[in-house]
């Protein structure tokens, strides 16, 4: 990947539970955006945080960032089984680059 | 409301040919971006286009060419195509130059034979 790692690769949780997914980044950024993906389909944007915000909610989505170590975290609350699909963090890196690089993403399985 | 409309599809082509692919963003969005995604991979970022100019560009194969046109609509052209061009090909749009928020088509599904 452009970008780094994202972990795990797969997970897989009874529905209810709460889903963590993990991203590394390797640049100084501007924003962090998470990014939905159902199988073969085209991603569907979840939630922006910008490099000076450490935590951000929408729904039963929460985000974390800590730029000191280049990582963020989205944690899924009272999942769903609608909520299968691929997750994928995506960065703009600081100067100005008029591009998204993607994580490699995260597999996201709900068993109902 | 509208999205962004990519076409085709699905298309299939055989190895030295050539494809296009079109994108159409949401209306009043300037900026567009295309992305390849191979099977099991994450989107790699080709080219981006704002008011009609190429903004930045990724890792897009020399075969590869696009551009935007004056109604915003951007192409992709790619010409001699390898087996290893098989892959779901994304456009987006952003309402700003940021990138700020995208929105993404379905894909166009290029299958290389």
């Amino acid at each position: 990947s452009q970008q780094g790692e994202e972990d795990p690769q797969a997970l897989s949780i009874q529905e209810g539970e709460n889903a963590t997914m993990n991203c590394s980044y390797k640049t100084s950024i501007n924003n962090l955006q998470w990014y939905r993906q159902n199988s073969g389909r085209g991603l569907v944007h979840l939630i922006l945080i910008r490099s000076n915000e450490r935590e951000k909610h929408s729904g039963r989505l929460r985000v974390t960032l800590d730029t000191s170590k280049k990582s963020s975290s989205l944690l899924i609350t009272a999942s769903r089984a609608a909520d299968t699909a691929s997750y994928f963090c995506a960065t703009d890196a600081l100067g100005g680059a008029q591009k998204l690089v993607f994580g490699q993403g995260t597999r996201l399985t709900i068993n109902p | 409301a509208a999205g962004v409309i990519q076409s085709p599809r699905h298309l299939i082509k055989e190895k030295r040919e050539t494809a296009t692919l079109k994108c159409y963003p949401i209306p009043r969005h300037d900026t567009v971006y295309w992305y390849q995604q191979g099977p099991g991979q994450d989107p790699q970022f080709l080219i981006s286009f704002y008011e009609k100019m190429q903004s930045d560009k990724g890792s897009i194969p020399d075969r590869f060419s696009a551009q935007q046109f004056s109604d915003y609509h951007s192409e992709l052209n790619m010409s001699s195509l390898e087996l290893g061009d098989s892959a779901l090909y994304f456009c987006a749009s952003s309402a700003d130059r940021g990138p700020g928020e995208l929105f993404f088509g379905e894909g166009s599904r290029l299958t290389v034979l």
